[in-house]
């Protein structure tokens, strides 16, 4: 029962363009939803976060977008570089729970 | 500000021994997870500790899985007898105020069991 999917495994864009990655969920109780980013073989480092209230959350080149009626959250990273390359991980929380679910993530690489 | 330390970075053991992981969290944090991240998915968490106290454990294998975190800062993870399928990233994360999101994690601990 995967309640936090990411369907893409991979994603390849060039070097200043956009990358787009998606979430989907399940679980209508979700209340806060995180990114991650992970570099091999170093443990994941928080990107940025959204709560349910909010339909959007910007931090520089990062903004992540929630539509709770498709139960769907996408992390826009605008312009891209080659440091983006990483593998991205959509992490949710369920309301009065500490605990993040997790997706499979995806591998972002960006191309100089 | 140091972060969240983990040791051992790498450990090799064959089916049926022991093993143990030790975390040592970021000074003042008071919630403390460790999650199991098989190669081709996401972290899973096994155990919750709020300061000593266990918070969530409802996924820990508790057959052959045991952690404890006696003074409320470092924990030890514990496997035994270990199974192919423990092959996995021990992750050590955690958290200062219980009411963010946000996990501070470690480098983690690579386990291959052959």
């Amino acid at each position: 029962d995967q309640q936090v999917k990411q369907n893409s495994p991979s994603l390849s864009v060039q070097e200043g363009r956009i990358s787009i990655l998606n979430c989907d969920y399940t679980n209508s109780m979700f209340d806060y939803f995180l990114w991650y980013k992970k570099y091999p073989a170093e443990g994941p480092t928080f990107l940025i976060s959204i709560s349910s209230i909010k339909d959007k959350n910007e931090d520089g080149r990062f903004t992540v977008f929630l539509n709770k009626s498709a139960k769907h959250l996408s992390l826009h990273i605008v312009p891209s570089q080659p440091g983006d390359s990483a593998v991205y991980f959509c992490a949710a929380r369920q309301g009065g729970s500490e605990k993040l679910v997790f997706g499979k993530g995806t591998k972002l690489t960006v191309n100089p | 500000e140091a972060g969240v330390a983990q040791s051992p970075r790498y450990k090799i053991i064959e089916k049926r021994q022991s093993v143990a992981f030790w975390c040592n969290p970021i000074s003042g944090h008071a919630t403390l997870y460790w999650y199991q991240q098989i190669l081709g998915q996401g972290p899973k968490l096994l155990i919750q500790f709020q300061n000593n106290g266990v918070v969530d454990d409802s996924q820990l294998p508790k057959d052959r899985f045991s952690a404890e975190r006696l003074k409320g800062v470092d924990s030890t993870l514990k496997i035994q007898p270990a199974k192919l399928e423990d092959s996995a990233v021990y992750l050590c994360a955690s958290k200062k105020n219980i009411n963010t999101g946000e996990l501070f994690f470690g480098e983690g601990s690579r386990l291959t069991v052959l």
